[in-house]
């Protein structure tokens, strides 16, 4: 079975620094890897994902993720961050060419301060 | 199209009583699911639906049942409410084909059981 670890629950960046948001997953089988956002009292809306291809992933808002095989890991960058990054990211996992099923790392919630 | 809707968005229930969430999606998805979200605790799959008539459990189905009459409609009920839970339900759809496909996110609803 597939799991996702994502290291730290909050994380707290200055405006214009660089966020580093950590996903490690395992699987046994190459997976899919995604990144969302969410937003407070809202639902969640994909930033990025991974199925195969180019390793250095770009999505919305001018985030990004490398998936690195020999590490498990699918770390999300943003070079400069701003106030409305603020939100909670959550790393997920699909194995399989059948289903749809995600497996969610438990989230971590970036803050950013002035 | 309207994407995902759910209804309601806030429902306060006592211990033992019964309810419908309901979910509705507009794309033609096969694919549809429901996860319950938790503090520190991620997103956790319930229950998933592979196309009308066909429903499975996920990570924690107890508690709940589904039904999929119509490929639009995949409507979660609570038997015989209980405080544990009390959460934030998701919808969820998507096209079939091992999580290549984005999954579309409903804006959720806030149950509380006490």
């Amino acid at each position: 079975a597939q799991s996702v670890t994502q290291l730290g629950s909050h994380v707290s960046v200055s405006e214009g620094a660089l966020v580093l948001l950590r996903c490690n997953y395992s699987s046994s089988v190459p997976p899919y890897l995604f990144w969302y956002v969410q937003y407070p009292n809202q639902g969640l809306q994909l930033l990025l994902k991974y199925t195969t291809g180019a390793t250095l992933v770009k999505g919305i808002n001018g985030f990004e993720a490398e998936f690195k095989k020999s590490e498990t890991s699918f770390h999300l960058t943003k070079p400069s961050a701003h106030m409305s990054d603020a939100a909670e990211y959550f790393c997920a996992v699909s194995v399989g060419s059948g289903y749809s099923t995600l497996t969610f790392g438990k989230g971590t919630m970036l803050l950013v301060s002035p | 199209n309207a994407g995902v809707t759910q209804t309601p968005k806030f429902q306060v229930l006592k211990t033992g009583q019964s309810m419908t969430l309901q979910c509705a999606q507009d794309m033609n998805h096969e694919y549809m699911s429901w996860y319950r979200q938790d503090p520190g605790m991620g997103l956790r799959l319930i229950h998933y639906s592979v196309g009308a008539g066909i429903t499975d459990q996920g990570e924690v189905p107890n508690g709940y049942n589904v039904s999929r009459s119509t490929t639009e409609d995949f409507p979660l009920r609570l038997l015989s409410a209980a405080p544990s839970q009390t959460s934030v339900y998701f919808c969820a759809s998507s096209l079939l084909n091992g999580g290549r496909y984005e999954q579309y996110f409903g804006p959720g609803t806030r149950l509380t059981v006490t």
